[in-house]
């Protein structure tokens, strides 16, 4: 069974521009969730789709990340314009629904964010 | 608020046993979570405690005490691959936040030779 797969696994970007980080979670999972790692800080939640639908979004930043997950699969997170506090590492976790409550995240490799 | 502690780094040698410790404190408790997580990889999931105890999976055990809101892995037999960051992370209780995990900044192993 395929794990979480994120891509890019790194980027490089100038402050101003736009990045755009995809998930492709588990197959059948349909708890998402988007973490991030800024360096020299724990990880730190972003938000939560429950298939399609936004269920916590109250860990983003601000309104220059946008996250999408059309369908109920895979997901986007947009960052536009991107700032220089932006830079860190972005995980995806996925889970089952109904698994039971903690539900077990597995979570992908991430994806490098650098902007200069 | 949610505040979860563990040490920096640690260092051991191969064969010898080591114990991360991960104390908390959090408005509510459902368990508490250890990932591995090799640089540059994902965070691997090795154990729930939810309990009081010792719960052991092999080489890697690890402990609960709510009262104490205190938890340890212990790694016993330590090996070269066992070198990577340990991370101790407790589920949100409920409400709107259900799902999402609270981390500690992580315990840097280093086993040496």
């Amino acid at each position: 069974e395929a794990g979480v797969t994120q891509f890019p696994s790194h980027s490089v970007i100038e402050k101003g521009q736009t990045v755009t980080l995809r998930c492709d979670p588990i197959s059948g999972h349909d708890n998402l969730y988007w973490y991030r790692r800024v360096m020299g800080k724990e990880i730190k939640f972003l938000l939560h789709f429950v298939k399609e639908s936004k269920q916590d979004e109250s860990g983003m930043p601000n309104n220059r990340f946008l996250a999408e997950r059309t369908g109920g699969t895979y997901s986007t997170l947009k960052v536009q314009p991107a700032e220089l506090e932006d830079s860190g590492v972005y995980f995806c976790a996925s889970s089952q629904l109904g698994g039971g409550y903690p539900d077990t995240q597995y979570f992908g490799p991430g994806t490098r964010l650098t902007v200069l | 608020g949610q505040n979860i502690d563990q040490p920096t780094e640690m260092t051991a040698t191969e064969g010898a046993i080591v114990q991360i410790n991960c104390t908390y404190q959090t408005s509510g408790f459902n368990g508490l979570f250890w990932y591995q997580q090799h640089a540059g990889e994902a965070p691997t999931f090795l154990s729930y405690n939810v309990l009081d105890g010792l719960e052991e999976k092999g080489r890697f055990s690890s402990f609960l005490s709510r009262s104490k809101g205190y938890s340890y892995l212990l790694l016993k037999e330590l090996q070269m691959k066992d070198s990577a960051s340990y991370l101790c992370a407790v589920p949100s209780v409920g409400g709107s936040t259900l799902g999402r995990l609270y981390f500690g900044r992580g315990t840097q192993l280093t086993v040496w030779p």
